[in-house]
């Protein structure tokens, strides 16, 4: 059972469009976090959200974890070609002691 | 600062043999991670090791096992190599748990011919 499902799974856009990528689960996270992942390299944070409600901007990306910690949303505005990768969001138990969880992934690609 | 350092970056194997894979990780870090990366599972988390203890582990087999030296370097061994082994393995260091990030090195792409 995938205790973290993401959507999409595969996502291609041109380059300048808005998208949101989301990650929801039946579980409670005491905290979850957002990593990119390129060809041949290993998984990159790019954000930990904590509180229920607390949005994080990062540039273009802005991060949202729902109310109840059980959801999280990715949207990125003006896509560019170099947003291209794997967005996997991961999630937290027991402030983290049982190890991540983490979603499949969705497949991001910005066409010129 | 050096990141997290995983050897080999490829191997290839065949069924029934054992696989030991290496983890560097960054300095100063007293925890280390392993996980399974495949296209069907996605990531799978495998152990935890801190300060040479095995603190978690997740659902995988018991011929997936591994250590942690005093100087928090990390091996993880594979016993009796199956197919359904191949698999991208993902080391990740941080400084000591809970939600502190995760620093993953680039992995160690395992092959089961």
């Amino acid at each position: 059972t995938q205790l973290l499902e993401q959507s999409p799974q595969f996502l291609s856009i041109q380059e300048g469009e808005n998208l949101t990528v989301y990650c929801n689960s039946s579980s409670v996270f005491s905290s979850l976090q957002w990593y990119r992942q390129e060809p041949g390299e290993g998984p990159v944070l790019l954000v930990t959200v904590v509180t229920g409600g607390e949005v994080k901007k990062l540039k273009r990306l802005t991060f949202q974890f729902g109310d109840a910690r059980k959801d999280s949303s990715l949207h990125i505005t003006a896509a560019q070609p170099g947003d291209t990768g794997l967005y996997l969001c991961a999630g937290a138990r027991r402030g983290g002691a049982d190890g991540l969880t983490f979603g499949k992934g969705t497949h991001l690609i910005i066409q010129p | 600062k050096a990141g997290v350092t995983q050897t080999p970056r490829y191997l290839i194997k065949t069924r029934g043999q054992q696989v030991t894979l290496s983890c560097s990780p960054i300095s100063g870090h007293r925890s280390v991670s392993w996980y399974q990366q495949t296209p069907g599972q996605g990531l799978q988390f495998l152990f935890e090791y801190f300060s040479e203890t095995q603190r978690n582990k997740g659902n995988f087999p018991g011929r997936f096992s591994g250590r942690q030296f005093s100087n928090s370097r990390s091996e993880m061994n594979v016993s009796t190599l199956e197919l359904g082994d191949s698999a991208l393995y993902l080391c990740a260091s941080r400084t000591t748990g809970g939600n502190s990030p995760l620093h993953f090195g680039n992995g160690t792409r395992l092959t089961v011919t």
